[in-house]
């Protein structure tokens, strides 16, 4: 069964680092998703990404996040400047009609010192 | 503005027992799709059901069953027969067809115990 692949797993950066999360979603999907859950809480949607532009960011998806399909298969998400506060598992989804039958990625447990 | 509750933070129960995990959710939309997803303790998001708003009939599949009920809001699971293994959070989650985006419940956390 297709599956979407992110790396690294786990990563442990320095406070004020620049982190690039990357996700290689399903082949034929269109639309690409991230989405955040810090430890013991809900997950939250980050972001929507569908014809190479955002089509919905939430409030946390401020100005230190930024979103890239850099060729015809990566994903990422970049956070330019890390906070304690971004520490987290961070998950990629993609789907191929909007909205509708969404496969996840394992997540990428970010943990900022 | 979509909302999902799921009031039950945490249930624990003994093995073989039923167990019934709550969802209410809300939205403006007349279509739209429900989710359930179980989160084990190594992380990932299983994907376990997905209904649109048109289809209200009941759903089982081995020991999970779903009950939606327009009228109420409600999206339930119900786990029959439980087992240690089923021990995880679980997740109901909302998207409307217009929109760009899952909205989650804070998740029940069950704990089958042997």
């Amino acid at each position: 069964e297709p599956e979407v692949t992110q790396t690294p797993s786990h990563q442990v950066t320095q406070m004020g680092q620049e982190v690039i999360l990357r996700c290689v979603p399903i082949s034929n999907h269109l639309y690409f998703y991230w989405y955040r859950q810090i430890l013991g809480q809900k997950v939250e949607f980050l972001v929507s990404f569908y014809n190479n532009e955002i089509s919905e960011k939430s409030e946390i998806f401020d100005d230190q996040f930024s979103v890239e399909r850099p060729d015809g298969s990566n994903f990422t998400l970049k956070i330019r400047s890390t906070k304690l506060e971004d520490s987290a598992m961070y998950f990629c989804a993609s789907s191929e009609v909007q909205n509708y039958g969404y496969t996840f990625g394992s997540g990428t447990r970010l943990t900022v010192v | 503005a979509q909302k999902v509750t799921q009031a039950q933070t945490e249930i624990s129960v003994v093995e073989k027992e039923d167990v019934t995990l709550d969802c209410v959710y809300e939205t403006r939309d007349t279509t739209y799709y429900l989710f359930w997803y179980k989160q084990p303790p190594s992380g990932e998001l299983v994907f376990l059901i997905r209904r649109n708003s048109f289809d209200e009939q009941n759903e089982i599949s081995g020991r999970y069953s779903w009950n939606f009920q327009k009228s109420t809001s409600s999206f339930n699971f119900t786990i029959t027969a439980s087992q240690v293994v089923d021990s995880a959070v679980y997740f109901c989650a909302l998207s409307e067809l217009r929109g760009n985006k899952l909205v989650f419940g804070a998740g029940t956390i069950l704990r089958v115990k042997s």
